[in-house]
């Protein structure tokens, strides 16, 4: 089973700013079938990214996904009020699929 | 528009037995696989079952392995999770997810666990 580790637990910044969320596997994500969802509370998840790099239908392009084999990173770039959620890496590669712990980016 | 609407939960006793089922829309449903992932209350996405279009390859968790059973009627545009053996851990939003990249889901349905 592939372990994926987000970090931070949480990340404290002001609209404007950036975030850059890390997602860590315990071993190599097959063809870069990493994923990213947000959920705000009382929501439905959403996808984000997939891929590790392709944005969803309807994302804006603030949020972008880079990294492969086992280190991948979610930017928001210029944080909107709407982005403070909480966002999951999932890999989709193999069986089991995994989500990640989720980062929770919060107001500072 | 893709819809994807779960039904089926509600409280059930501890060894008890469930149907939820999860009604697509606004797509070809026989040409996508399908999943179904759960969401304990407070508690982070957790990945249960997996059924590819046709149904021929199944996958499950190791933590519903054997007391789960996925399936779908391609004719009814219907994914189904039959639970059985329900344990209070069980209690959740149970989600469908559409493809290999989940990218609908539905509203969720909640199963509660307890006597």
């Amino acid at each position: 089973e592939i372990v994926l580790t987000q970090s931070p637990g949480t990340l404290s910044l002001s609209p404007g700013e950036r975030a850059t969320l890390s997602c860590r596997a315990s071993q190599s994500v097959s063809s870069s079938y990493l994923a990213w969802y947000q959920q705000k509370p009382g929501q439905t998840p959403r996808l984000l990214i997939y891929g590790a790099s392709s944005r969803a239908t309807g994302i804006p392009d603030r949020f972008s996904g880079s990294g492969s084999g086992t280190d991948f990173t979610l930017t928001i770039n210029r944080l909107e009020p709407e982005d403070f959620a909480v966002y999951y890496c999932q890999q989709y590669g193999s069986s089991p699929r995994t989500f990640g712990p989720g980062t929770k980016v919060d107001i500072k | 528009e893709v819809q994807l609407v779960e039904s089926g939960g509600g409280l059930v006793q501890p060894g008890g037995s469930r149907r939820l089922s999860c009604a697509a829309s606004g797509f070809t449903f026989s040409s996508y696989s399908m999943n179904w992932v759960r969401q304990a209350p407070g508690k982070g996405l957790e990945w249960v079952s997996y059924i590819s279009s046709s149904s021929s390859t199944i996958y499950y968790a190791d933590s519903v392995k054997g007391r789960f059973t996925i399936s779908r009627d391609n004719a009814k545009n219907s994914l189904y999770l039959q639970m059985n053996s329900l344990r209070a851990e069980d209690t959740a939003v149970y989600y469908c997810a559409r493809a290999i990249d989940f990218d609908y889901w539905g509203q969720g349905t909640l199963v509660t666990v307890s006597s």
